[in-house]
């Protein structure tokens, strides 16, 4: 059965300190992993998708990458509306349709 | 052009009743799924919809149905509701799962 571990559960961080969010997966033939921002109460919104190992993409403060067996996704210079949690869902294809969601991280970015 | 779109945003029902949550995917997505986030936890894949069946479900009591529609937009249906369901309901909705999904804003379920 497909897994998928985030860690840390929180972090904290000063605005300006750079840092990496792990997703560690475990998943038969992975056809793409998910990095989605969800904020309190809302649903989770898309921020990449990776589909090989070496993947790389950015956005703004957000760089996303994937080896065979995890993901990172490093922050840099953060600011304070960079905190959110932070999910990632890996998706394995054939006859799964589903995303298999890690428990995400909560991260904190004090002014 | 509207994303995925949820109702009702909240909803406080009583153990035991009946509860039916709506969902219309963004424009152009045929494929509907329906996930359940306790507090603190991901995303639980519940089904997914595509051409108005049942492709896919996971790990969920009968309880738990669903529908899709002619026009793709879909609905979950709980019965005999439990304090467990209490949750946070998503639908998410693509044209091609392997582009990824679109969530809407869910809806918070509270059961007492």
């Amino acid at each position: 059965e497909d897994q998928v571990t985030q860690s840390p559960e929180a972090l904290r961080l000063q605005e300006g300190e750079s840092s990496s969010l792990n997703c560690s997966y475990t998943v038969s033939g992975l056809r793409g992993l998910f990095w989605y921002r969800q904020d309190p109460g809302k649903g989770p919104e898309f921020l990449f998708t990776l589909y090989s190992a070496g993947e790389e993409k950015e956005k703004e403060r957000l760089k996303a990458t994937l080896t065979k067996k995890e993901s990172f996704l490093h922050i840099t210079a953060p600011k304070p509306e960079d905190s959110a949690t932070y999910l990632c869902a890996a998706y394995s294809g054939g006859s799964n349709y589903k995303l298999t969601f890690g428990k995400g991280t909560l991260l904190t970015v004090n002014p | 052009d509207a994303g995925v779109t949820q109702s009702p945003t909240h909803l406080i029902k009583t153990r035991g009743q009946q509860v039916t949550l709506r969902c219309s995917p963004k424009s152009g997505h045929d494929t509907v799924s329906w996930y359940q986030q306790a507090l603190g936890q991901g995303p639980q894949f519940i089904f997914q919809y595509y051409e108005e069946e049942e492709r896919q479900r996971g790990n969920f009591p009968d309880r738990f149905s669903g529908h899709q529609f002619p026009n793709y937009s879909s609905e979950l249906n709980v019965n005999a509701l439990l304090l467990g369901d209490s949750a946070l309901y998503l639908c998410a909705s693509s044209p091609d799962v392997n582009y990824g999904y679109t969530f809407g804003s869910g809806t918070r379920l509270t059961v007492v």
